[in-house]
């Protein structure tokens, strides 16, 4: 079975610093990996995706994250948040054992600090 | 394209009243799926269909919950009757495995509060 870790239920930065949002997950094969957020009110979107391409993926606002099969790890990364980033971010796995259903991580809540 | 449509978008209802929530996919997708979200439990998948025959149910929590698609435009989950635990965000999810590698599209979800 698939499975996603997110550490830290809660992530706090004041805004123009570094976020980093980590994500790892449980497979023996490279899966599909995905990084959704969520805005107050909202359903998620996607914010990128991996599916064996480049190992470093560029999304929407900035964030990018990169794969790395060594660590099982998928992190999220941006250089400089903004007020606006405020939300929940969901990783999520899909494409183990044939399985086309994501698993996704329980999430982790982005505060930004003016 | 207008998204995943969902409908309700907040519902309240007292306890043993049936509740039904409403899921449009977004046209040309193939599979749909029924979330639920809560601070407890974050975000559960219900059930999901694949060319509107029900794939996988085991994440619905009990018999008192049921999920139909009688064509590919349309889709609802019933909960009768309806428990204050109940008490959730209700997400439905389209996507279409295809050369999107299974991304999910999500609706804006229903808030649903049962007194």
């Amino acid at each position: 079975a698939q499975s996603v870790t997110q550490l830290g239920s809660h992530v706090s930065v004041s805004e123009g610093a570094l976020v980093l949002l980590r994500c790892n997950y449980s497979s023996s094969v490279p899966p599909y990996l995905f990084w959704y957020v969520q805005y107050p009110n909202q359903g998620l979107q996607l914010l990128l995706k991996y599916t064996s391409a480049a190992t470093l993926v560029k999304g929407i606002n900035g964030f990018e994250a990169e794969f790395k099969k060594s660590e099982t790890s998928f992190h999220l990364t941006k250089p400089s948040a903004h007020m606006s980033d405020a939300a929940e971010y969901f990783c999520a796995v899909s494409g183990v054992g044939g399985s086309y259903i994501p698993t996704f991580g329980r999430g982790t809540s982005l505060i930004v600090h003016p | 394209d207008a998204g995943v449509i969902q409908s309700p978008r907040h519902e309240v209802t007292e306890m043993g009243q049936e509740v039904t929530l409403r899921c449009k996919p977004i046209s040309g997708h193939n599979s749909l799926f029924w979330y639920r979200q809560t601070m407890m439990r974050g975000l559960e998948l219900l059930i999901y269909f694949n060319n509107n025959v029900p794939i996988d149910d085991s994440g619905m929590p009990e018999d008192r919950f049921s999920a139909k698609m009688p064509n590919a435009s349309f889709s609802t989950l019933k909960i009768q009757p309806s428990e204050p635990r109940d008490s959730a965000v209700y997400f439905c999810a389209s996507s279409d495995p295809g050369p999107t590698y299974n991304e999910q599209f999500f609706g804006p979800g229903t808030r649903l509060t049962v007194l």
